[in-house]
């Protein structure tokens, strides 16, 4: 079946730092694959989607592209602010499917 | 826009006891998921309805809990009777139209605990 793959945290950055958090997957087919972040005390929110290969995704400066060669979609973020501790997941929806299945998640931390 | 609501926050109770939560997704949305999540792990899929029919069920633990989304809108999710087991967070999450690429909206989840 499908599953998702996350690297292990938590992971302790200081502001301004470069951010890399890696993703891979196994999926059949060509799936859709997301980032969700957690924010303390708050539910999960969208960060960025890709739905197809070499496709990126952006948002809030954070950067993913879909590479299918790899079967990856590793989490960039060029310099991390305090308000970016967070709780990290990488999903996929499989081809035609409507189910999320979620990596473990990685726990950022962010210090001044 | 209101976003996905659910209730309660949080909800202790005795193993062998009963549970509901309640959902209430996003207006319009036809599609509404509950996840499990574990301490530490990534959310797990129990149950997708389309409007209120049951699309996916296969990864609900059908002996002792239940699901129902009897209008097409608001849902509620039953544990009878509980296990030590199921401390978890229940979310809920809605899309739209159900496609691959919509997104999904979570809601703030409800935690809980069982003694």
């Amino acid at each position: 079946g499908d599953s998702v793959t996350q690297m292990e945290g938590p992971v302790t950055l200081s502001e301004e730092a470069f951010l890399t958090i890696n993703c891979t997957y196994t999926a059949t087919g060509y799936p859709s694959l997301f980032w969700y972040v957690q924010y303390p005390g708050e539910g999960l929110q969208l960060l960025l989607k890709a739905t197809k290969a070499d496709d990126k995704g952006s948002n809030k400066g954070f950067e993913a592209t879909y590479r299918k060669e790899t079967t990856s979609f590793h989490l960039e973020k060029g310099s991390v602010q305090v308000s970016d501790s967070a709780v990290y997941f990488c999903a996929l929806a499989g081809a035609g499917s409507y189910q999320l299945t979620f990596g473990k998640g990685t726990k950022l931390s962010v210090i001044p | 826009e209101a976003g996905v609501a659910q209730s309660p926050r949080y909800k202790i109770i005795e193993k062998r006891q009963s549970v509901a939560f309640w959902c209430n997704p996003i207006s319009g949305h036809a599609t509404l998921y509950w996840y499990q999540q574990i301490l530490g792990q990534g959310p797990k899929l129990l149950i997708q309805f389309q409007n209120n029919g049951v699309v996916d069920d296969s990864q609900l633990p059908k002996d002792r809990f239940s699901a129902e989304r009897l209008k097409g809108v608001d849902s509620t999710l039953k544990i009878q009777p509980a296990k030590l087991e199921d401390s978890a967070v229940y979310l809920c999450a809605s899309t739209f139209s159900g496609s691959f690429t919509d997104t999904q909206y979570f809601g703030p989840g409800t935690r809980l605990t069982v003694l």
